[in-house]
Formats: structure tokens, C-alpha cells, sequence
């Protein structure tokens, strides 16, 4: 199994610009989880989704982050507009029923905003 | 509500040496318990987990953590310390059946010196 596949693996841009983020989970693997890891907060949940629906978004930031998961194998997490402090790196880990509770993650998206 | 709290964003050991990495949790209900490792550039890799078997849990590279419910701790250790084990080291809680939502405590940057 190839894991957890995100992309990119790093991201630059300007303040204002749109950003998505793409993941594709472990085939099979029916919990998909978005973090955020920064120097300042450390590993923080965005969201997270059950069979590709969103079960708990209290972590997204504002309004200006979104996630969808349109089916099993594809989760997108966009901000628009970016700013500077969205730079952080932003994971996808999933997992399923049968990995007792464990999560897998993948590589992470080194986001730049500047 | 679960949380996590690691004792020492730094912890620095000789080659050698006992590893000894500090987690305290709090939780409403039962917990599982988990130490994740992340290496430079990397996602985070299971170390070991705690789902209400044994106590004393076994995880990779050497590294052990016992849960002791009447200390509200999961503390991480390992014998002897290896140039290898520098990393960052997360502990984290989820709840039974909460779709294996994952809080990660701030993480403890581990130094290994010849």
C-alpha cells in the first residue's frame, strides 16, 4: 500500500491567493483527519470526516478554510483567501475501524504564505 | 473531554542513557492512549498504543509506556538511548468509539548526544 498520499509537498504563495491542499487516504480506510502543525500550537485537528462526511469541524479556523471529501479516495482542504499565518504544515491522516483507533499519516504539505 | 499534557518541550540524553518522556492525560471516559514519533520532514509513525489491555504496552525501536490510571499518566521510556532516537515525540488521547479522533499533547523534542 502506497500510505497516505498528500500533494503538494510544499506550497508557496502570495496573501490573498487560494490554496487546496489534496490528500488521498489509505484505500480501504473510511476516517479521514486533517491536522495543522506550527511551532506555536503544535499539532492541532481541523476536521475530520466518517465515510466521507464531516463529523466535527470545530478546529477549522474561520470561514476561510474548507474541506470536502467527495468520496473515499479524495479530501481537499482550501483557504481562500490565504494569509500569512496559515502557514504551517498541514497533514491528512486516515484510519479505519479495524486499525484500533491507530491513525496513519501522510508526508504533509509545507504551506508558505507570504 | 480529553487533553493532553507533556512535561518538557526539551529533553536531551546521552547516547546510552535512559529515554524517559513525560505524558499526563485527562480524560472523561477511558482512554486510549498513543506515542507517536515524527523525524525530521516526516509524518507522524505509531510508536505504541494503550486500548485497555495490558498496562504495560511494547511499541517499536525499543520504547515501552505504562498507563497508571492513578496517576493519569503514560509516560514513554526506553533503556538505553540511540543517535536514532532524536525526533520529536507526540503522546495523544482519543476515546473509545469517537471515530479515532486523535489529541495530541505539544510534543517533546528529544536530543541524543555521543
Amino acid at each position: 500500500d502506497a500510505g497516505v498520499i498528500q500533494s503538494p509537498r510544499h506550497e508557496v504563495t502570495e496573501m490573498g491567493q487560494e490554496v487546496t491542499l489534496r490528500c488521498k487516504p489509505i484505500s480501504g480506510h473510511n476516517s479521514l483527519f486533517w491536522y495543522r502543525q506550527t511551532m506555536m500550537r503544535g499539532l492541532e485537528l481541523l476536521i475530520y470526516f466518517n465515510n466521507n462526511v464531516p463529523i466535527d469541524d470545530s478546529g477549522m479556523p474561520e470561514d476561510r478554510f474548507s474541506a470536502k471529501m467527495p468520496n473515499a479516495s479524495f479530501s481537499t482542504l482550501k483557504i481562500q483567501p490565504s494569509e500569512p499565518r496559515d502557514s504551517a504544515v498541514y497533514f491528512c491522516a486516515s484510519s479505519s475501524p479495524g486499525t484500533d483507533e491507530k491513525l496513519f499519516f501522510g508526508s504533509g504539505t509545507q504551506l508558505s504564505v507570504l | 473531554a480529553q487533553s493532553v499534557t507533556q512535561l518538557g518541550s526539551h529533553v536531551s540524553v546521552s547516547e546510552g542513557a535512559l529515554v524517559l518522556l513525560r505524558c499526563n492525560y485527562s480524560s472523561s471516559v477511558p482512554p486510549y492512549l498513543f506515542w507517536y514519533v515524527q523525524y525530521p520532514n516526516q509524518g507522524l509513525q505509531l510508536l505504541l498504543k494503550y486500548t485497555s489491555a495490558a498496562t504495560l504496552v511494547k511499541g517499536i525501536n525499543g520504547f515501552e509506556a505504562e498507563f497508571k490510571k492513578s496517576e493519569t499518566s503514560f509516560h514513554l521510556t526506553k533503556p538505553s538511548a540511540h543517535m536514532s532516537d532524536a525526533a520529536e515525540y507526540f503522546c495523544a488521547v482519543s476515546a473509545f468509539g469517537g471515530y479515532n479522533k486523535l489529541i495530541f499533547g505539544a510534543g517533546t523534542r528529544l536530543a541524543v548526544h555521543p
